[in-house]
């Protein structure tokens, strides 16, 4: 248990649908991300958030759309996805985005778009 | 822009024996954190050591130790006296030492069986 918990941990969703997936974290820190794991291939960041602020956008297509009302929460909202966006999506915070702080992960949501 | 090898996509050892995990990157800074995560089937992702790279001594944590050699840019871990419980994915990752930057790269990984 790392302080960091994420909701749903799987979620099988057509591509017609709108989910969100939720992030929350205990630790009191201050950065948040999300992460993109896909078979295979090294992981992907895809935002970052530090002090409620998005800071990096990895490319990431419009129709993943963060939101991170404060520094404990983040959302990842689905909307029109595609089979090929079939991943784990791993959240994960850290102290201080610019320290040496690790990052904490959530144990991550599994997506299956059908 | 910085990147993360790890050529070893799985690898196998017997319980109390060693084992090295290789990693190498590239960059062109000088000062960066370079780490070790591991990840059960569980998924949750947990850090296993980490190494400053203006730090020339070589990280450890318990049986869990770090070969870091700058100039060839090399980041290798080595678990000694393996047990079942370190059969993981394991990650190698970089970060810049930047102030503004947070972002982590990741190798591909390298699958852990330890064999009783």
């Amino acid at each position: 248990e790392t302080g960091v918990t994420q909701t749903p941990r799987h979620l099988v969703m057509g591509m017609t649908n709108k989910k969100s997936l939720k992030c929350e974290q205990h630790l009191g820190h201050n950065a948040m991300y999300w992460y993109k794991q896909s078979a295979k291939k090294p992981l992907e960041l895809m935002f970052v958030y530090n002090f409620k602020e998005q800071t990096e956008n990895n490319s990431v297509p419009s129709r993943f759309s963060p939101e991170c009302p404060n520094s404990s929460h983040l959302f990842l909202h689905l909307h029109t996805l595609q089979p090929e966006d079939s991943a784990l999506y791993l959240c994960a915070s850290s102290q201080d985005p610019s320290g040496i702080g690790e990052q904490y992960f959530g144990p991550g949501t599994r997506l299956t778009v059908t | 822009a910085q990147t993360v090898t790890q050529s070893q996509p799985e690898m196998s050892v017997q319980e109390a024996e060693t084992v090295t995990l290789s990693c190498t990157y590239d960059t062109s800074e000088s000062d960066y954190y370079l780490f070790w995560y591991k990840q059960p089937p569980s998924r949750q992702m947990i850090l296993v050591i980490r190494q400053e790279a203006y730090k020339q001594q070589n990280a450890t944590e318990n049986r869990f130790s770090v070969n870091f050699q700058k100039a060839a840019k090399s980041f290798s871990l080595k678990i000694s006296d393996s047990q079942l419980g370190d059969a993981a994915m394991y990650f190698c990752a970089y970060r810049t030492a930047e102030t503004s930057g947070s972002r982590l790269t990741f190798g591909e990984g390298t699958q852990l069986t330890v064999n009783p």
